[in-house]
């Protein structure tokens, strides 16, 4: 059973680069969520879909950022330009809603450092 | 508004001690509680979940919690830790059907001393 995949699993950029993760969710569920998480601010919501839209994208922190779900099984989130304090770890994360309380299932993470 | 508190950043236990990690939340409707663990380099995998029914839930590798609705309360315990238990436990609180976010807390890192 194949769980939510990221890709890249590390990604090192040089600041003002363009950087573009991609995530494709668990078959069968209609949220997805981009998470990011650092030491000093921990786990914090970027944006989330549900079938496919935006529902809450308030936590994307700058026009620098934005993320897209194409279909039911892609997303993306791109950082253009980067800047070396959005490295982190990206989790992206899946759900389907209804079932088991919405039930939020993370990949591996991407991990990005911009030097 | 909807929080999460894990009032214990960090927690040292001796391995065959018994565990119990807090987590208190607020939201304005019926919870459901989540705890997730994240093991070094790794994603968050889900422990264990509470959305109705019997307040103690089981989860996998040995955890149980608690929900006290009195306590605004969902705190974890093992009977006895294992030293591959170390890792970040992170509690969440949502609203179910409708409402899809997680709220997470910040976490509370364990250390298991041999």
């Amino acid at each position: 059973d194949a769980g939510v995949i990221q890709s890249p699993r590390h990604e090192v950029t040089e600041m003002g680069q363009e950087v573009t993760l991609r995530c494709k969710p668990i078959s069968g569920h209609n949220s997805l969520f981009w998470y990011r998480q650092t030491m000093m601010r921990g786990l914090e919501l970027l944006i989330y879909f549900n079938n496919n839209v935006p529902i809450d994208d308030s936590g994307m922190p700058e026009d620098r950022f934005s993320a897209k779900m194409p279909n039911a099984s892609f997303s993306t989130l791109k950082i253009q330009p980067s800047e070396p304090r959005d490295s982190a770890v990206y989790f992206c994360a899946s759900s389907r809603s209804g079932d088991s309380g919405n039930t939020i299932y993370f990949g591996e993470g991407s991990w990005l450092t911009v030097v | 508004a909807q929080s999460v508190t894990q009032p214990d950043i960090h927690i040292t236990v001796s391995e065959g001690a018994s565990l119990e990690l807090r987590c208190n939340y607020s939201y304005g409707a019926t919870p459901y509680l989540f705890w997730y663990v994240q093991s070094p380099g790794q994603g968050l995998q889900l422990l264990l979940k509470y959305f109705s029914g019997d307040t103690l839930v089981q989860g996998i590798k040995g955890f149980e919690a608690e929900f006290k609705r009195s306590q605004s309360s969902f705190n974890l315990r093992k009977p006895s830790v294992h030293w591959s238990d170390a890792a970040e436990y992170f509690c969440a609180v949502g609203g179910g059907t409708g409402a899809n976010n997680l709220f997470f807390g910040t976490g509370t890192r364990l250390t298991v001393i041999p």
